[in-house]
């Protein structure tokens, strides 16, 4: 019983380069979301979709493009990574969004230098 | 503009007494609001939550209060054990979907 899978777990990047951050789940959610945790910041929501086909912005988005072609997956991708981008990404997702009830990866950790 | 707020960035709690997490909100529609946990190096889990027309939801050890005329809720844990040492994070569902969370409460239970 995978859940919500992340990859990579560690990824180091220069100012510049493109990345994308995979998010798998295996239980049939239409709802899944991504968040960037930062210290003092408490988990902010990048993008988040309701189901293939849909995506939209959440509190932060701006640096980070989603897309929602099946429902297993949603990849971030970072087009220009910057310094500010350093962070720990959880996504997320559930089937029940309206009562927030989140299942969580494990999280990635990125460094742009 | 913070819509979730939890103003403790810490807590110490002697172990066997009441840990009582606090988070205020700003947005009136919000759904739900829930607690969430988080250990070093994992994803946070769900741990307890209530609905916007409730006020109170119990779940052994883990309750919250929710004071709508406030706009605040607390969870309460007792007793406090060890293995509660954690984040607590406080979130809110919203009506156009975003689940939005606060910024958490370190818990440190004091042997």
């Amino acid at each position: 019983n995978a859940g919500v899978t992340q990859t990579p777990k560690f990824q180091v990047l220069k100012t510049g380069q493109s990345m994308t951050l995979q998010c798998a789940q295996d239980m049939n959610h239409e709802y899944m979301s991504w968040y960037r945790q930062d210290p003092g910041m408490g988990l902010r929501l990048i993008h988040y979709s309701v189901g293939a086909g849909i995506t939209d912005q959440g509190e932060v988005p701006n640096g980070y493009n989603v897309s929602r072609s099946t429902t297993e997956d949603f990849p971030l991708r970072l087009l220009s990574a910057a310094p500010s981008q350093t962070s720990v990404y959880f996504c997320a997702s559930t089937y029940r969004p309206n009562t927030g009830e989140l299942f969580f990866g494990e999280g990635s950790r990125l460094t742009v230098l | 503009d913070q819509q979730v707020k939890q103003n403790s960035p810490s807590l110490s709690v002697q172990e066997g007494r009441i840990s009582i997490l606090n988070c205020d909100y700003t947005n009136s529609m919000f759904d739900y609001f829930l607690w969430y946990k988080k250990y070093p190096a994992e994803g946070p889990t769900f741990l307890i939550s209530i609905s916007s027309i409730k006020d109170k939801n119990e779940d052994g050890r883990f309750t919250v209060f929710l004071n709508k005329s406030a706009k605040h809720l607390s969870l309460h844990i007792v007793p406090s054990q060890p293995g509660d040492s954690a984040v607590y994070f406080c979130a809110a569902s919203a009506i156009d979907d975003k689940i939005i969370f606060g910024k958490g409460t370190r818990l440190h239970i004091l042997p």
